[in-house]
This record gives C-alpha cells, sequence and structure tokens, in this order.
C-alpha cells in the first residue's frame, strides 16, 4: 500500500536548535518525495523536492530509499519556520496517473 | 497572476442543503484537483479535473461532484451535506494531468461549516 507516515504530530525546539521532521514511505516502485509548508493564516505551497536536491529557507531533505524515509532538516531554527509541514508522495494509481499522497502532517514550534 | 483563487472564503449551510465550491486556477495551469481538510488533518484528495473531465476520484462518495470548465475553472459540488463534510476545502492546480512534478499550488481555501 502507498502511506506516508509523519510519526510526530507536534515537534518544539528552541531557536537555533537543529530541527528534524521525520517522514516514512511506503511505496513499491520509485517514489518521488515532496514537503509542503503552510505557514499561519497561508496557504499551502511547495517547500522542496527530492529530485531537485536543493536547500531552501535552510532546509534539506534526502531521500533514504533503504530506510524509506524522506526527513527534512535544518541546522539551526528559527522562529518563522514555525508551521505545518506535509510531507508527500508521488505515485501511480492503477490508471498509471500520478497522484500525492500526504502525510498528516507535523507541526513545527519554534520558541524563542 | 492571482494564483489560485478560490470562492467563497467561508460559508455555513445545514444539513441536508448543497454546496457549491469554485475555483480559478493558476494562470497557464490546466488541471485542477480538489482536496478537503478536516481540523488537523493532512489534505484528502477528492479528486481532479483535466480537459473538462474528472480524471482520478479519492475516496469520496457520488455526493460530491466537481466540473471543470473550458476556462479550466472548476467548481465542487456537496449535495445532502453531513456534519462531517465541515472542513476545509482546497483547490490546487497544475499543468498536466499526470502531476509529473508533484507540484500543485494551492489557493487559500473554502472553509465549510455544517450545522
Amino acid at each position: 500500500a502507498q502511506r506516508v507516515t509523519q510519526p510526530e504530530k507536534l515537534l518544539s525546539v528552541f531557536k537555533g536548535a537543529p530541527v528534524e521532521l521525520k517522514c516514512n514511505y511506503s511505496y513499491s516502485g520509485s517514489p518521488e518525495l515532496f514537503w509542503y509548508v503552510q505557514y499561519s493564516r497561508q496557504r499551502l505551497q511547495l517547500l522542496l523536492r527530492h529530485i531537485s536536491r536543493e536547500s531552501i529557507k535552510g532546509f534539506t531533505a534526502d531521500l533514504n530509499k533503504g530506510e524509506t524515509s524522506f526527513h527534512l532538516k535544518k541546522p539551526f531554527a528559527q522562529e518563522e519556520d514555525s508551521a505545518m509541514y506535509y510531507c508527500a508522495l508521488s505515485g501511480r494509481n492503477a490508471g498509471n496517473n500520478r497522484k500525492l499522497i500526504w502525510g498528516l502532517g507535523t507541526s513545527l514550534a519554534v520558541n524563542p | 497572476d492571482a494564483g489560485v483563487t478560490q470562492s467563497p472564503t467561508h460559508l455555513i449551510k445545514t444539513r441536508g442543503q448543497q454546496v457549491t465550491l469554485r475555483c480559478s486556477p493558476k494562470s497557464g495551469h490546466d488541471t485542477v484537483s480538489w482536496y478537503q481538510q478536516a481540523l488537523g488533518q493532512g489534505p484528502q484528495f477528492i479528486f481532479q479535473y483535466y480537459e473538462e473531465e474528472e480524471r482520478q476520484r479519492g475516496n469520496f462518495p457520488d455526493r460530491f461532484s466537481g466540473h471543470q470548465f473550458p476556462n479550466y475553472s472548476s467548481e465542487l459540488n456537496v449535495n445532502a451535506l453531513l456534519l462531517g463534510d465541515s472542513a476545509l476545502y482546497l483547490c490546487a492546480s497544475s499543468l498536466g494531468a499526470v502531476q509529473r512534478t508533484g507540484e500543485l499550488f494551492f489557493g487559500e481555501g473554502s472553509r465549510l461549516t455544517v450545522l
């Protein structure tokens, strides 16, 4: 079954501390993984995708196929990072169409 | 570019009523997907429209239906509303039916409350 698991519903860290938001997935093929973010009173938006291997706002995420994980990391959290983070997997369904499968999200709170 | 726009932003209905939500995709996008996001939950895929046809559907009953117009805008209709339909309904647009890049552009949502 295709599934995305974000084990932490809430993660609270202090400003300047490292942060890691966990994402594990279950998918039989070659997945494409994404992190979406929703800041307070803003719309859901793409943060980064694994195929681009880029760092956005200091965040990085590496796809680990052996551990089926795509954890989101930032070495020094900032207060403006406080938001809801969703991990999503793009996979093909029976009709060979892609759709996104979403985790339940992790709420990150960065405290001053 | 206004991005994805949705209307109305908030609405209140009573059980048994019907509701229509509207979405205009980002300029240049031809595919619209609808999601339901209950409080504290992640987005749940309802369906996707491309070339005025429903291309994919999530696990939602037939009370949920939609339409896409020639200008790519879309409507989501929900009949016989239940209390459990109370949620934020998100519209997302992309280019191409298969969402190859997985990058969706979201609207701010329509908050539906069913009393």
